[in-house]
């Protein structure tokens, strides 16, 4: 079955960094990749839909300069918090797949902003 | 765009007994109706699916039921075990947008 790695799976850092998190499909093209943000205890929001080669979407009130993402091959897109903040703390996942293929949840990746 | 509502948001029923979660959503655009698996800590995990054109799916203990016309589809378990304990997401997707439910926090009590 295919197979979507994320890393880190646990990050800490200082309030004003930035962190990078990288969503990966192993062994298949994900033309499309999902990141959602999950709270403890609450669902999954969707934040943005990126397409290989093109600007991701953004859905409303995710702030797109805080939220850099960039798709820039079929196997990898990237989630880069820019300086963040303890409130940015949370659980970020990705999916990744395509049309008539499915998709597949990375393991996620705790943020935890001091 | 699409609002995927889903109840209850938590359910705790005896071993053995049957579990059921429904969700509602408001695009009829919507085709393809996921279900997920939540264990804490871990990704969710797709565990059964339907597509539009069918009105029930079945896969062991687990089935679910599309209701188009009312815009509705729920998931059954049956004969519940202690390993089903977890939380349940469903989702309504068109082309390649997918739309979350709130979940479901499900105790199986031996």
């Amino acid at each position: 079955g295919a197979v979507v790695s994320q890393h880190p799976s646990r990050v800490i850092c200082k309030s004003g960094t930035s962190v990078k998190i990288e969503c990966r499909s192993l062994d298949f093209q994900a033309t499309t990749m999902f990141w959602y943000r999950q709270f403890p205890k609450q669902s999954l929001m969707l934040m943005a839909t990126s397409n290989e080669g093109s600007k991701a979407t953004y859905e409303q009130g995710v702030e797109k300069d805080k939220f850099l993402i960039n798709h820039a091959s079929l196997t990898l897109s990237t989630l880069t918090v820019t300086s963040a903040h303890p409130e940015d703390s949370s659980f970020y996942i990705c999916s990744a797949g395509a049309r008539d293929y499915g998709y597949t949840f990375g393991s996620g990746t705790r943020l935890t902003v001091v | 765009g699409e609002n995927v509502e889903q109840h209850p948001s938590t359910l705790s029923v005896q071993e053995g007994d049957s579990a059921v979660i429904k969700c509602t959503y408001s695009d009829s655009a919507s085709n393809y109706f996921p279900w997920y698996k939540q264990e804490l800590g871990k990704r969710p995990q797709l565990i059964i699916d339907i597509r539009s054109n069918v009105g029930e799916k079945k896969d062991q203990r687990i089935a679910v039921t599309l209701n188009k016309t009312a815009k509705h589809f729920s998931l059954h378990i049956t004969e519940t075990q202690p390993e089903d304990s977890a939380v349940y997401f469903c989702a309504a997707s068109w082309g390649n947008q997918f739309y979350f439910g709130t979940g479901t926090s499900l105790t199986v009590i031996p």
